[in-house]
Formats: structure tokens, sequence, C-alpha cells
């Protein structure tokens, strides 16, 4: 079956734009969250939807936002791009959420300049 | 506050010979413990899991060992294959705190033949 597919894979973007990272969840699965790579960092949470709803939240500033839609895809955005959000951001689906292996995706590598 | 640590950045092991990477975290509400596994440009795979109510869990190659009182997981493979070489995330769920999962910051693993 499909994996867990996000686009694009690489994005470049300016100082103060903004963007919208999209994920496709595996099939049948309802649960997305969202993570933030940065060297040395490891992975930051940022949220997770769940049948169109934000469950949970991490501590990142209000510039990031998502939204789920009705067939479990998700997106996330970033507005006022800064240097710092340059990362691979990666989504990870599941099929409600519990405990076990989620899958991730590719990851979008996002560089702002 | 790094709730989950991964005190060693890059490990090298030679082909055949056991690896063991470490974790330590410090807050005792995570009930669910997970191993990844990730290369260059892909998203992590999840390795093992292991619940807080058990001391170990093996799969294959792959152990994981949790010492509550010590608050520390370690994960063991055995035989050690250069196709290991990769970046091990350790990550830990909150009780309760569906997909929201603190990772580490990594340990580079390379296993030379």
């Amino acid at each position: 079956k499909a994996g867990v597919t996000q686009t694009p894979r690489y994005l470049i973007k300016t100082r103060g734009q903004q963007v919208t990272l999209s994920c496709s969840p595996i099939s049948g699965h309802r649960s997305v969250s969202w993570y933030q790579q940065t060297p040395g960092q490891g992975l930051q949470f940022l949220f997770e939807y769940f049948s169109e709803t934000q469950r949970n939240k991490g501590n990142f500033p209000g510039r990031f936002s998502g939204r789920q839609f009705s067939n479990s895809r998700s997106e996330m955005n970033v507005s006022t791009l800064e240097l710092g959000d340059s990362a691979l951001y990666l989504c990870a689906s599941s099929l409600d959420g519990g405990m076990g292996g989620y899958t991730f995706g590719s990851g979008t590598r996002l560089t702002v300049v | 506050d790094q709730q989950v640590k991964q005190n060693s950045p890059s490990l090298s092991v030679q082909e055949g010979r056991i690896s063991i990477l470490n974790c330590d975290y410090t807050n005792s509400m995570f009930d669910y413990f997970l191993w990844y596994k990730k290369y260059p440009a892909e998203g992590p795979t999840f390795l093992i899991s292991i619940s807080s109510i058990k001391d170990k869990n093996e799969d294959g190659r792959f152990t994981v060992f949790l010492n509550k009182s010590a608050k520390h997981l370690s994960l063991h493979i055995v035989p050690s294959q250069p196709g290991d070489s990769a970046v091990y995330f350790c990550a830990a769920r909150f009780s309760g705190g569906y997909n929201k999962l603190i990772f580490g910051a990594g340990t580079r693993l390379a296993v030379h033949p």
C-alpha cells in the first residue's frame, strides 16, 4: 500500500513569505502529526490532527498552523517566514494516534533565504 | 528543557559486533518508547518500541532495554551490519499523549567492514 506522501520535496522561499506543505497519510489512517527537524535538534513536535481536529500542539509560534481535511489529508502553513524556519518538515500518520509505529513521510526540505 | 537525551552524537562499530545506542529521559510520565532509524533524504523508519511496563523487547537483531529507575533505555543491534549505518532517534510518548512524541537529537551509527 502507498506510504505517507509529502509534497513538495524541496522548497525555497524568501523571508517574509508564507508557505503551505501537504501531507497525504496512508489510506485509512486518521491521525496526522507534523514535526520539524533541524540539525542538532532532533525532531520537534508541531501539532497533531485527528478527524479534522487539532488534538495536540507543540511549542511553536502562531505563525505555524495546520489543518486536516475530511479525507485525512493535512496541510501545514508557515506565515512570515524567518531564516530559522529552514528545516526538514516531516509528517507521520497512524490509524488513531495510539501506540505503535507511526509511519513517516520523506519530508519537505524548506530553505528560507 | 530536553526531556529525551541521546548524549552520543556518533558511534562507530565494526561489522559483526554489537552496537549499543543509549537514551536518557527525565519525565516519569512517559509511557511508551520508540526507536527510529533515519537515512539521509528519507523519513524516519520505525524500528522497535517498548511499553513502560516492560523492561525488554526483542525483534530479530534489535533489542530494546528499559531501566525505569534510571530513566534509561538502550537499543542493542547484534550483529551490526553496514546497512545499519544511519541516524537513530529515541522517542518517548506521554501517557495519554496520542501522537505527540518527544525525540532525542539522534545518534549517527557507522558500521564499517
